[in-house]
């Protein structure tokens, strides 16, 4: 079957614009997770949602971040007002449920800000 | 909170060398334990995990036992292949959380 996918797999954005980061989870996956892999950050969890709702977005590194989930399967990461820092590939993984269940990866989007 | 510490690298090896790539970890209660691995242009995939202390995971000739007594989930195999280069990062999970907390990452080369 299909497994996470994630558009676009690249973005280069000027500073100060928004940016929309889509991931579409593996059918029935009721966790989807956000993290970013950047050089000096190494894997940072950024949000987790289970259905629609985010029990967890402590990983949000400022308020210019937000995401949210619809109808329990499509995810949209926002940054607004991007920063050079804001750069680094965003991974989205998706999971059975709750707990130690194995998370699944999507290919990621590689963000470069100008 | 939550940590993972791994070797550093980058690791280089030749084919059939035995390899270990050490992990230790920092968390309250009972984690679980992975291993993921990132081949060159692919995304991260689950290698092998532990849920419980004394857990051994294998996977494609990897091995990792989960020691509770020394916080630790090396990873270890016993010939490694040209195949096996990649960048391999240890993670926990908590049982009453699901978000993954990963280690730095070690790039392995294996050169035939």
């Amino acid at each position: 079957g299909a497994g996470v996918s994630q558009s676009p797999s690249n973005k280069v954005t000027e500073k100060g614009k928004d940016v929309e980061l889509r991931c579409d989870p593996i059918s029935g996956h009721t966790a989807l997770y956000w993290y970013r892999q950047s050089l000096g950050q190494g894997l940072e969890f950024l949000i987790y949602f289970q259905g629609n709702s985010a029990p967890d977005k402590s990983g949000l590194p400022s308020d210019r971040f937000s995401a949210e989930r619809t109808g329990g399967s499509v995810s949209t990461l926002t940054i607004q007002r991007t920063q050079q820092e804001d750069s680094a590939v965003y991974l989205c993984a998706s999971s059975l449920g709750h707990g130690a269940y194995e998370q699944y990866f999507g290919p990621g989007t590689r963000l470069t800000v100008t | 909170g939550n940590s993972v510490t791994q070797m550093e690298g980058p690791v280089t090896l030749s084919e059939e060398a035995f390899l270990t790539i050490n992990c230790t970890y920092t968390a309250t209660g009972y984690p679980s334990l992975f291993w993921y691995v990132q081949y060159p242009g692919e995304g991260l995939q689950l290698l092998l995990k532990a849920t419980k202390a004394d857990d051994k995971g294998s996977n494609k000739g990897f091995e990792a036992t989960y020691r509770k007594e020394t916080t630790s989930f090396h990873l270890e195999k016993g010939s490694v292949q040209v195949s096996d280069s990649a960048v391999y990062f240890c993670a926990l999970s908590q049982t009453s959380g699901s978000r993954l907390t990963f280690g730095e990452g070690t790039q392995l080369t294996v050169n035939p």
